[in-house]
C-alpha cells in the first residue's frame, strides 16, 4: 500500500522567512496530494491540495509543488507569520483507495516573532 | 451548513469498559472515514463507509473495534473492553464522494483516555 514520508519533523523560522516541508510517497498511481494544518487541540484543516495532472499550485502565501517522476511533493510558505505556527501534515490518496488518505507524521512549524 | 460534528469531545474510560464515539458528517456527504491519531503522530486510517456500506475496515486494529453507519449518515465507532493503548484522538472525516477530487473535512475529534 501507499507510504508517505515527511520531513523535517520540526521546523523553526523567523517571522518573514520562508518555510519548506517535503514529502515522498511510494505508490506511483497516487493522484491526489492535500496538505492539512492542525493547531493544538483542533481539527486538521485543508490548506491546499494538488492533483497529479498539475505540477504546481499557489494560493496567496502558500504553494505546493509536485514531482511525479521523483514521487515527492512540497509545501512552501512565504512571508511566514506567527499564526502559521502549527503542525502540518501531507497526505496522498493511493490507487484504489476509495478516497482514503495516507498521512505523513507531521511537521511542527514554529514561527518566531 | 455545519461542519463534521463529533461527540463526546473528551471521554475517560476505565480499562475494560466499552465506549461509543459518534460522528455526524456534513449533510449530503457520501463518504465517511474514521482515523486514529496518537499524540505527536499523523492520523492513521481505521475504516471507510460509502453511504451505509462499510467498504474498507482494514485499519481497525483489533476485533474490539467496530463501526457502523446504518442509515448512511451518522456513524458510531465502538471500542469494546478498552485498553490503555486505545488512548488517542479519534477523528471522523467526510467527503462529498469517495473517489477523485473530493477533499476530506475533519471533525474536532474525540480524545479518549483509558485509565
Amino acid at each position: 500500500g501507499e507510504n508517505v514520508e515527511q520531513h523535517p519533523s520540526t521546523l523553526s523560522v523567523q517571522e518573514g522567512d520562508s518555510a519548506v516541508i517535503k514529502c515522498t510517497y511510494s505508490d506511483s498511481a497516487s493522484n491526489y496530494f492535500p496538505w492539512y494544518k492542525q493547531e493544538l487541540g483542533k481539527r486538521p484543516q485543508l490548506i491546499i491540495d494538488i492533483r497529479s495532472n498539475v505540477g504546481e499550485k499557489k494560493d496567496q502565501r502558500i504553494a505546493v509543488t509536485l514531482n511525479k517522476t521523483a514521487k515527492h511533493f512540497s509545501l512552501h510558505i512565504t512571508e511566514t507569520q506567527p499564526e502559521d505556527s502549527a503542525v502540518y501534515f501531507c497526505a496522498a490518496r493511493g490507487r484504489g483507495s476509495q478516497g482514503n488518505l495516507i498521512f505523513g507524521k507531521g511537521t511542527k512549524l514554529s514561527v518566531k516573532p | 451548513g455545519a461542519g463534521v460534528s463529533q461527540s463526546p469531545r473528551y471521554k475517560v474510560a476505565k480499562r475494560g469498559q466499552d465506549v461509543a464515539l459518534r460522528c455526524d458528517p456534513i449533510s449530503g456527504h457520501v463518504s465517511l472515514f474514521w482515523y486514529q491519531q496518537a499524540l505527536g503522530q499523523g492520523p492513521e486510517f481505521l475504516t471507510y463507509f460509502q453511504n451505509e456500506a462499510q467498504l474498507d475496515k482494514s485499519g481497525l486494529p483489533s476485533d474490539r473495534f467496530f463501526a457502523e453507519r446504518p442509515e448512511g449518515s451518522v456513524s458510531t465507532l465502538k471500542i469494546q473492553r478498552t485498553q490503555q493503548e486505545d488512548s488517542a484522538v479519534y477523528l471522523c472525516a467526510s467527503s462529498l464522494v469517495g473517489t477523485g477530487n473530493s477533499p476530506l473535512h475533519f471533525g474536532n475529534g474525540t480524545r479518549l483516555t483509558v485509565t
